[in-house]
C-alpha cells in the first residue's frame, strides 16, 4: 500500500530558483496538509486543504502557495527559494476533516543554498 | 496559540524498562489527541489516536492517556526494546490544526 507519496526525496535550490513539491494519497481522503520540520522546533503546518477544492494557510505559509489539483494530489510550491525554507518538508492526508488520524508521507529534504 | 511541549527530550533505558513519555498542551478545546513515531530519515507514524472523549487508548505494549481538564497525555511503552528507539512526537488537533510537540527521543540499550 502506497499511503502518501511524496517526490522528489531530496533536493538542492539556489536562492531564487523555484520548485514544486508534489505530493499524492491513495487512501481517498478528503484532508491533506504541507508540514515543515526544523531542529528544536517540531514540525509546523504551513498549507492545508481541507477537502478538494479548498486551500487555507497555517502557521508559516509566507514564500509557499499551494494546488490541490485534485482529491489525490496536493502540490507545494517555492516560488523564489530563500535559505530559510532549508527543512524537510512532509504532506499528510487525513479522511476526515479537523478530526481524523493523520498520515504522513516519508518527507522531502529541500536544502537552498 | 496552542503550545505543546514533550518532556525529557531524550530518555536512554536498558531494555526491558518501561519507558513513561509526557505531553502536556495549554489549550484544552482539542479533538484529539495523536502519538507518533520517527525512525531518523523517516516519515512519521501514528502509533495511538485518543478523541478528547476518551480517556486512554491501547494498542499492544502501548498504552496512551489523555486527562484534558489538566492538558496532559503520557504514552507508556510496556518492556522496552531496542526497536522502540526512535522519536516519539505528540500532536494535538485544534480547528484543523495538528499542533506537534518537539518530542522525545528514546534509546533503548540491549
Amino acid at each position: 500500500n502506497a499511503g502518501v507519496t511524496q517526490t522528489p526525496k531530496f533536493q538542492v535550490l539556489k536562492t531564487g530558483q523555484s520548485m514544486t513539491l508534489q505530493c499524492a494519497q491513495d487512501m481517498n481522503h478528503n484532508s491533506m496538509y504541507w508540514y515543515r520540520q526544523d531542529p528544536g522546533m517540531g514540525l509546523r503546518l504551513i498549507y492545508y486543504s481541507a477537502s478538494e477544492g479548498t486551500t487555507d494557510k497555517g502557521e508559516v505559509p509566507n514564500g509557499y502557495n499551494v494546488s490541490r489539483l485534485n482529491k489525490r494530489e496536493f502540490s507545494l510550491r517555492l516560488e523564489s527559494a530563500a535559505p530559510s525554507q532549508t527543512s524537510v518538508y512532509f504532506c499528510a492526508s487525513s479522511g476526515r476533516a479537523g478530526t481524523g488520524e493523520l498520515f504522513f508521507g516519508e518527507g522531502s529534504r529541500l536544502t537552498v543554498l | 496559540k496552542q503550545e505543546v511541549t514533550q518532556i525529557p527530550a531524550a530518555l536512554s533505558v536498558p531494555e526491558g524498562e518501561n519507558l513513561v513519555l509526557n505531553c502536556s498542551f495549554t489549550d484544552s478545546a482539542i479533538y484529539n489527541l495523536q502519538w507518533f513515531r520517527q525512525d531518523p530519515g523517516k516519515g512519521l507514524t501514528s502509533l495511538l489516536l485518543i478523541q478528547s472523549s476518551q480517556r486512554e487508548q491501547t494498542s499492544g505494549r502501548l498504552n496512551a492517556s489523555l486527562d484534558k481538564s489538566s492538558g496532559r497525555s503520557t504514552l507508556y511503552i510496556a518492556a522496552s526494546q531496542p526497536g522502540d528507539s526512535a522519536t516519539y512526537l505528540c500532536a494535538v488537533l485544534n480547528d484543523y490544526k495538528l499542533s506537534f510537540g518537539a518530542g522525545t527521543t528514546v534509546t533503548v540499550r540491549a
